[in-house]
């Protein structure tokens, strides 16, 4: 079985703080792991990947996640939170063998709140 | 740029109503998805399609029907819309063929936010 747990459902920080959004994942081959952001009344936007490589990804608006084998997490950073950072995030997982079609299992997402 | 195009982005509709979505994708993509979105529940997959006329039934497709006559138009379909379907409605596509080499990103549509009175 695939699945994703993002354990908290909201996260907030002081603008200019670091900020580290959480994500751990359950699936049968090797993960391929996405995170997506989505601002209010809009559909989600990809932010970045991991597929295979350097455990350190970097992606869109100066984010990055860690991938962690030994503990199943893909966990979205940014060094320095900005205001316009709030948002909802999805975290994301399929199985890199590919047996589900393309499909992605999303968490229930994190609410990020960046105070000025 | 990929774009995925949702036709109607507010629709209000009564109880027991036929209801369609329509999305539309420009870059030749074989997998399209309709997810419906809730406070609190994430995003939950309905149906996809991995072909024309091909589909595949998701985690909650109860009340729902979907259709893929051509590539790039994937519908879905409320025969008989109720109050519960108040939802947000995303569809997606991502790149198929090999789906192994391919790392299949979904790319989203700006969303349908229905509205069953």
């Amino acid at each position: 079985a695939q699945s994703v747990a993002q354990p908290e459902d909201q996260v907030n920080v002081a603008e200019g703080n670091p900020l580290t959004v959480k994500c751990t994942y359950s699936v049968s081959g090797n993960p391929y792991l996405f995170w997506y952001v989505q601002y209010p009344n809009r559909g989600l936007q990809f932010l970045l990947k991991y597929i295979t490589g350097d455990n350190l990804v970097k992606g869109s608006y100066g984010f990055e996640a860690e991938f962690n084998k030994s503990q199943t997490s893909f966990h979205l950073k940014k060094p320095s939170a900005l205001v316009s950072d709030s948002a909802l995030y999805f975290c994301a997982v399929r199985d890199g063998r590919g047996s589900t079609l393309g499909r992605l299992y999303f968490g229930r997402g994190t609410q990020l709140t960046v105070w000025p | 740029d990929v774009k995925v195009t949702q036709s109607s982005r507010y629709l209000v509709k009564r109880t027991g109503e036929k209801v369609f979505l329509e999305c539309v994708q420009d870059m030749d993509h074989e997998n399209m998805f309709w997810y419906r979105q809730d406070p609190g529940l994430g995003l939950r997959l309905i149906y996809f399609s991995y072909d024309v006329k091909m589909k595949e039934k998701g985690d909650i497709p109860e009340g729902y029907s979907v259709s893929r006559e051509k590539k790039e138009r994937f519908s879905l379909i409320l025969e008989s819309a109720s109050t519960n379907q108040t939802s947000m409605y995303l569809c997606a596509s991502s790149l198929h063929r090999d789906p192994v080499r391919v790392t299949g990103e979904l790319f989203f549509g700006e969303g349908s936010r229905l509205t069953v009175l």
